[in-house]
């Protein structure tokens, strides 16, 4: 596998559900970001990670709970979620601090119910 | 209070005619912008940049064109080809800043 994976590439899941989104990146970049799209909406930077540790959570709701346990992996475990968290999630990775280009995954469609 | 416009939400082009694809920024700071292009099902791929040192990019059928003062940004294709057609997203940050913003994106179609 080469770039950045992510999975499941759906998910549907009601609010008392939780689950996981896993990304994965195969390029040696040590910073990784979770991104929310939803429709008709800019692209929205949910968290950065450098190095494993947390840089960056852009006043993201605490049912979304990101972990970082290697700077290859990046996990979103999601609970009690609300129909209005329905989105495209997407995963990046780049260069850590670098103001470098960040390359994607194809993200994880997810719908709740 | 967006940073990143993108006030063109699609846009039909002939093929083999020029593309240009229009973005605006209100943020004096940002130095670094980027253009990605979004198939989809797919991710967002990264397509050009430029820095604020410069006012032209170039590679190969794609061109960033950046006009500092008036804080304006377009993407010229030329030629258009119909793999061309997708959801250009504008983008910005400052340099050396892992924060990006995004635009809300333009659908190029490419018309035959």
């Amino acid at each position: 596998e080469t770039g950045v994976t992510q999975t499941p590439r759906h998910l549907v899941m009601g609010m008392t559900n939780k689950k996981s989104l896993k990304c994965e990146q195969h390029l040696g970049h040590n910073a990784m970001y979770w991104y929310k799209q939803s429709a008709k909406k800019p692209l929205e930077l949910m968290f950065v990670y450098n190095f494993k540790e947390q840089t960056e959570n852009n006043s993201v709701p605490s049912r979304f709970s990101p972990e970082c346990p290697n700077s290859s992996h990046l996990f979103l475990h999601l609970h009690t979620l609300q129909p209005e968290d329905s989105a495209l999630y997407l995963c990046a990775s780049s260069q850590a601090t670098s103001g470098g280009t960040q390359y994607f995954g194809p993200g994880t469609r997810l719908l709740v119910l | 209070d967006q940073q990143v416009k993108q006030n063109s939400p699609s846009l039909s082009v002939q093929e083999g005619r020029i593309s240009i694809l229009n973005c605006d920024y209100t943020n004096s700071m940002f130095d670094y912008f980027l253009w990605y292009k979004k198939y989809p099902a797919e991710g967002p791929t990264f397509l050009i940049s430029i820095s604020s040192i410069k006012d032209k990019n170039e590679d190969g059928r794609f061109t960033v064109f950046l006009n500092k003062s008036a804080k304006h940004l377009s993407l010229h294709i030329v030629p258009s080809q119909p793999g061309d057609s997708a959801v250009y997203f504008c983008a910005a940050s400052r340099y050396r800043d892992d924060k990006i913003i995004f635009g809300k994106g333009t659908r190029l179609h490419i018309l035959p």
